[in-house]
């Protein structure tokens, strides 16, 4: 079975710190790869997503950027840390190829900026 | 612009009764549609899902009905349990575009009271 895993579950970072989010995912092979924010009382908002290593989409411009070292692996970063950067941070991974595909996602990380 | 709403921030239902959540859309162009269920600092899973071709599914408790010339989709889940109580939230999606990332809608908080 498959299964994906986020770490850490929860972050205190200063404003103006560095960011590194990990994910990876286990039991598949080429799956896509989704980083989504959930601020505090509103919906989910997809970041980034990636149907491969090295292709990353950015759905909206942010302080933020992801990466996709390897297959199952995928990473969110920030070199400086704004306030406006707190949240619940969710990774997803989804089948690729034919067929609609429902997403799964990990256990989020609270990243709280001080 | 918001393309999936979920027009309900909260419902409350008694436990055995019938619990419906509604979620319009405005994208004709989605053809796949799920729901998904979380629970405070977990990340949300998924419950069931629709596509196009059909009006209805059903996983045990839980119905999801479509209503394409509406652009409104609705879960029901009979009967209503303590442990129902989470947000749900509705997402839409495009196969004919490619791998198209799922758009959320805010959430519905679901109070199921024994």
């Amino acid at each position: 079975s498959q299964t994906i895993h986020q770490w850490p579950a929860t972050l205190v970072q200063p404003v103006g710190s560095p960011l590194s989010l990990e994910c990876t995912v286990e039991g598949t092979s080429n799956p896509n790869l989704y980083w989504y924010r959930q601020a505090a009382g509103r919906g989910l908002q997809l970041l980034f997503y990636s149907v491969g290593i090295g292709q990353i989409s950015s759905e909206v411009p942010q302080n933020l950027s992801a990466s996709r070292p390897q297959d199952r692996q995928f990473i969110l970063s920030s070199k400086k840390l704004l306030l406006s950067d707190s949240g619940f941070y969710l990774c997803a991974w989804s089948r690729a190829g034919t067929g609609n595909q429902p997403q799964h996602f990990g256990d989020g990380t609270r990243l709280s900026i001080l | 612009d918001q393309q999936v709403k979920q027009n309900s921030p909260s419902l409350s239902v008694q436990e055995g009764r019938i619990s419906i959540l509604n979620c319009d859309y405005t994208n004709s162009m989605f053809d796949y549609f799920l729901w998904y269920k979380k629970y405070p600092a977990e990340g949300p899973t998924f419950l069931i899902s629709i596509s196009s071709i059909k009006d209805k599914n059903e996983d045990g408790r839980f119905t999801v009905f479509l209503n394409k010339s509406a652009k409104h989709l609705s879960l029901h889940i009979v009967p209503s349990q303590p442990g129902d109580s989470a947000v749900y939230f509705c997402a839409a999606s495009s196969w004919n575009s490619g791998n198209t990332p799922l758009v959320f809608g805010k959430g519905t908080r679901l109070s199921v009271i024994a």
